[in-house]
């Protein structure tokens, strides 16, 4: 069971280029969602979905898109990279989980993103 | 607007020691708090969760207390080890675990 996979690692852009990482989840999760993590602050909310062909904005949205073809899959894409993008992005998938009271987030290891 | 914040941006303590993290919520119709850890170049990872009906719930060598009166979370670790040292993020959530404001973040600091 490989949880929350995403790709790539890392990854240098250069201001304007287009860009998607991949996510896949293998644990059957409805929900996924994109964050990114800049330095000293908390994970944001990018784009967020409950099931296949269902996709929705979170807190800081623009300049990317997302999609959901499969309940497996949730990429993001980077229409024209801009500096303001450089951080890292976690791909998260939600369910349940034993002896939790709720829905909790599995996150995967990040995508260092850096656009010159 | 909605946040969830933290105290304290470190924290150091003693191997050993107890650690009390601390965070603050401002909907108070949030059903649902996650703690996570981060540690270095890896992604979050949940630690103990509490639900808005209860006000404290223990994990292995972790307690998470929630105070809904004054909208207070807070971690307690018992015997501090060397491996807690991480950033510990609370989270709130809704009963479908998306759209989750995170806070900050603590840093925690063990001392041998």
């Amino acid at each position: 069971n490989a949880g929350v996979t995403q790709t790539p690692k890392f990854q240098v852009l250069k201001t304007g280029q287009s860009m998607t990482l991949q996510c896949a989840q293998d644990m059957n999760h409805e929900y996924m969602s994109w964050y990114r993590q800049d330095p000293g602050m908390g994970l944001r909310l990018i784009h967020y979905s409950v099931g296949a062909g269902i996709t929705d904005q979170g807190e800081v949205p623009n300049g990317y898109n997302v999609s959901r073809s499969t309940t497996e899959d949730f990429p993001l894409r980077l229409l024209s990279a801009a500096p303001s993008q450089t951080s890292v992005y976690f791909c998260a998938s939600s369910g349940t989980r034993t002896g939790s009271s709720g829905n909790t987030i599995y996150f995967g290891e990040g995508s260092w993103l850096t656009v010159v | 607007g909605e946040s969830v914040g933290l105290h304290l941006p470190t924290l150091s303590v003693q191997e050993g020691d107890n650690s009390i993290i601390n965070c603050a919520y401002s909907n108070s119709a949030s059903d649902y708090f996650i703690w996570y850890k981060q540690e270095s170049g890896k992604g979050p990872q949940f630690i103990i969760d509490i639900r808005s009906n209860m006000d404290k719930r223990q994990g292995q060598r972790v307690t998470v207390l929630l105070n809904k009166t004054v909208k207070h979370l807070s971690l307690q670790i018992a015997a501090t080890q060397p491996g807690d040292s991480a950033v510990y993020f609370c989270a709130e959530t809704d009963t479908g675990g998306f759209k989750t404001i995170f806070g900050a973040g603590t840093r925690l600091f063990v001392k041998a």
